[in-house]
């Protein structure tokens, strides 16, 4: 079954340095994406981005980069330049690959990331 | 570009009743998921719409129930509420790309519902 696991319940950071969230997953599929996503404490989920499994290069956006590590089946996030405002949830996803073209997203259990100032 | 907009923002309802959640899809997306996200968890797949059909369902009963209309908004009904259907409700919306798979999901901000 496929599966994401987040093991870093709550992260501390200090404003303006860098940060790796965790994110591991199980799935038996050569097809399937990877995303991160960011929740205030509002509530919206918000897309920050996307890996899938056949890029050679690891993906980027911004501030946001993902650590894509396909042997060892992790998918980290890294934040450069930590800021006031990254304070917030963050969960990993992962998008089930040819057995469904749904693009039903199955969810980390999220890490709570503080930037201090 | 308007996104994902969802209502009402926050519900309060009693065990028994039945509720109905609404969002609009983000402008040019045509398929609309619905996620439970119950407090300190990730969210879990409830079912998608695409072409007023539901296109794949997650492990939840019955009493979950959806419809998607024309112009690609959606709602969701949850009869017979329980104290564990507390939770945010995520509606979220995307684009079936040429080959038929479903693009990225942008989330709306999400219904806050309360049984009591």
């Amino acid at each position: 079954a496929q599966k994401i696991t987040q093991t870093q319940p709550g992260m501390f950071v200090q404003e303006k340095e860098a940060v790796t969230l965790d994110c591991t997953y199980d799935t038996s599929d050569p097809s399937y994406g990877l995303f991160w996503y960011k929740q205030p404490s509002s509530g919206e989920m918000i897309f920050l981005i996307y890996q899938g499994s056949y890029d050679q290069q690891n993906a980027t956006e911004g501030r946001y980069s993902l650590n894509f590590q396909k042997a060892r089946k992790s998918a980290n996030l890294v934040i450069s330049a930590s800021q006031l405002g990254d304070s917030a949830m963050y969960f990993c996803a992962m998008r089930e690959g040819r057995r469904s073209n749904t693009g039903k997203l199955i969810f980390g259990q999220g890490t709570t990331l503080q930037v201090k100032p | 570009d308007a996104g994902v907009t969802q209502s009402p923002t926050h519900l309060i309802k009693t065990r028994g009743q039945q509720v109905t959640l609404r969002c609009s899809p983000k402008s040019g997306h045509d398929t609309v998921s619905w996620y439970q996200q119950a407090l300190g968890q990730g969210p879990q797949f409830i079912f998608q719409y695409y072409e007023e059909e539901e296109r794949q369902r997650g492990n939840f009963p019955d009493r979950f129930s959806g419809h998607q209309f024309p112009n690609y908004s959606s709602e969701l009904n949850v009869n017979a509420l329980l104290l564990g259907d507390s939770a945010l409700y995520l509606c979220a919306s995307s684009l079936v790309e040429l080959a038929g798979r479903t693009d990225t999901q942008y989330f709306g901000p999400g219904t806050r519902l309360t049984v009591l």
